[in-house]
C-alpha cells in the first residue's frame, strides 16, 4: 500500500517550458487535489477533483489546468512556466470532501523554474 | 471564508521541554482542526486531529486543545524528542473553495540535544 506517489521529485524547467506532475493514490479515495508550498505562506490549493470525473479551482488556479484521468490518478499541467512557479507541490487525497476527512498527503514535486 | 493564523513561525526548544504553538481561526462556523507534521523532505502528515465538540485530545506526548469561543487552537508536545524536529501546520475546515481545509503557514519545531 503505497499511499499517494507523486512523479518527479525533482524539476528544471525553463520560463514557456511546459510538463505534467503525475499523481496517484491507492487507497480507493474519491478526492483528489493539489496544492503548492511556498515559504511563509502554508499550502495552498491550486485545484482539487471532488470525485471521478470532475475538477474545480482552489485559492491559486491561475497558470495551471488539472486532469483527473481516473479514480486513482490527478495530474496537473503548466502549460508555460514562469518563474513565479517555483515552487514545492504536493498531491493530496481524500475518502470526500466532508469537512472531516482527513487528506493524506504525497512527498511532492520540486519545482524550479529558471 | 476561512482565515488560520499560526504562532510562532519558528520555536527552538530543548530535549525534554515542552512545545506549544497556536492556531487561530475565523470563522466560527469550523468544526474540525487537524495538526499535520512536515518532516524535511516528506508530505506532511496527520498527527492529531480535534473536532469542535470537545475541548481537549491527547495522543501519547501530543495533545490539541480547542477555545471555540476564543476561536484559537493549540498543539502542546511534551518531552520533546529530537525526532520531534519538523514543520508544523493546522488547518481549519469550512474553506471558501469548497475543499476541506485551510492550513496554517507552518511552525518550524527545531529540538536540541
Amino acid at each position: 500500500n503505497a499511499g499517494v506517489t507523486q512523479t518527479p521529485k525533482f524539476q528544471v524547467l525553463k520560463t514557456g517550458q511546459s510538463m505534467t506532475l503525475q499523481c496517484a493514490q491507492d487507497m480507493n479515495h474519491n478526492s483528489m487535489y493539489w496544492y503548492r508550498q511556498d515559504p511563509g505562506m502554508g499550502l495552498r490549493l491550486i485545484y482539487y477533483s471532488a470525485s471521478e470525473g470532475t475538477t474545480d479551482k482552489g485559492e491559486v488556479p491561475n497558470g495551471y489546468n488539472v486532469s483527473r484521468l481516473n479514480k486513482r490518478e490527478f495530474s496537473l499541467r503548466l502549460e508555460s512556466a514562469a518563474p513565479s512557479q517555483t515552487s514545492v507541490y504536493f498531491c493530496a487525497s481524500s475518502d470526500g470532501l466532508a469537512g472531516t476527512d482527513t487528506q493524506y498527503f504525497g512527498p511532492g514535486t520540486r519545482l524550479t523554474v529558471l | 471564508g476561512e482565515n488560520v493564523e499560526q504562532h510562532p513561525s519558528t520555536l527552538s526548544v530543548q530535549e525534554g521541554d515542552s512545545a506549544v504553538i497556536k492556531c487561530t481561526y475565523s470563522d466560527s462556523a469550523s468544526n474540525y482542526f487537524p495538526w499535520y507534521k512536515q518532516e524535511l523532505g516528506k508530505g506532511p502528515q496527520l498527527i492529531i486531529d480535534i473536532r469542535s465538540n470537545v475541548g481537549e485530545k491527547k495522543d501519547q506526548r501530543i495533545a490539541v486543545t480547542l477555545n471555540k469561543t476564543a476561536k484559537h487552537f493549540s498543539l502542546h508536545i511534551t518531552e520533546t524528542q529530537p525526532e520531534d524536529s519538523a514543520v508544523y501546520f493546522c488547518a481549519a475546515n469550512k474553506a471558501l473553495y469548497g475543499q476541506n481545509f485551510v492550513f496554517g503557514p507552518g511552525t518550524r519545531l527545531s529540538v536540541l540535544p
